[in-house]
């Protein structure tokens, strides 16, 4: 079974500090990741994806992830943090060989503090 | 160009009533999913359509079932609402069957 999972519920960064989400996962096939961002009430926004190639993936308004096989793990990363980068992120799964569900995981809610 | 709308935006039910929740996915997107997001966990995936067929159903209940439409667009129905259905239904759209996923705002339910 996929499963997702994002060790911390908060994560707390001064304005100008790089910043880093965790995120983990399990399949049994080749995994596709992906990053979504959500405002308050509003729905998830994509931001970047690993389906193949590259270990290091650039996305939008300068986030980008790390694709580690051996850690089955895909860290979001920005070098700079803004203050309007202060939301919940998910990480999501999604297993090829057992269909195209994507599983998400529980979310870190990012504050960037000015 | 639009993105995907749901509607109705809020919408508050008593319990053992039934609703129905629509959704509007990306021009030329072919495939939708819905998702329920309770509070303080991340979306939990209930069905996928692509060109009309279902292709995917997550552990939920036989009271959740959904339907798309020639056009794409896609109704969820959840009958003989529990409290517990309280929630925010996220539907999603992509362009082709397991491209990312774009999701609309949100319907939120509320049952009392």
């Amino acid at each position: 079974a996929q499963s997702v999972a994002q060790p911390e519920d908060q994560v707390n960064v001064a304005e100008g500090n790089p910043l880093t989400v965790k995120c983990t996962y399990s399949v049994s096939g080749n995994p596709y990741l992906f990053w979504y961002v959500q405002y308050p009430n509003r729905g998830l926004q994509f931001l970047l994806k690993y389906i193949t190639g590259d270990n290091l993936v650039k996305g939008s308004y300068g986030f980008e992830a790390e694709f580690n096989k051996s850690q089955t793990s895909f860290h979001l990363k920005k070098p700079s943090a803004l203050v309007s980068d202060s939301a919940l992120y998910f990480c999501a799964v999604r297993d090829n060989r057992y269909g195209q569900n994507f599983v998400f995981g529980p979310g870190t809610r990012l504050s960037v503090l000015p | 160009d639009a993105g995907v709308t749901q509607s109705p935006t809020h919408l508050i039910k008593t319990r053992g009533q039934h609703v129905t929740l629509r959704c509007s996915p990306i021009s030329g997107h072919k495939s939708v999913s819905w998702y329920q997001q309770v509070l303080g966990q991340g979306p939990q995936f209930i069905f996928q359509y692509y060109e009309k067929e279902e292709r995917g159903r997550g552990n939920f209940p036989d009271r959740f079932s959904a339907r798309q439409f020639p056009n794409y667009s896609s109704e969820l129905n959840v009958n003989a609402l529990l409290l517990g259905d309280s929630a925010l239904y996220l539907c999603a759209s992509s362009l082709v069957f397991g491209g990312e996923q774009y999701f609309g705002p949100g319907t939120r339910l509320t049952v009392t």
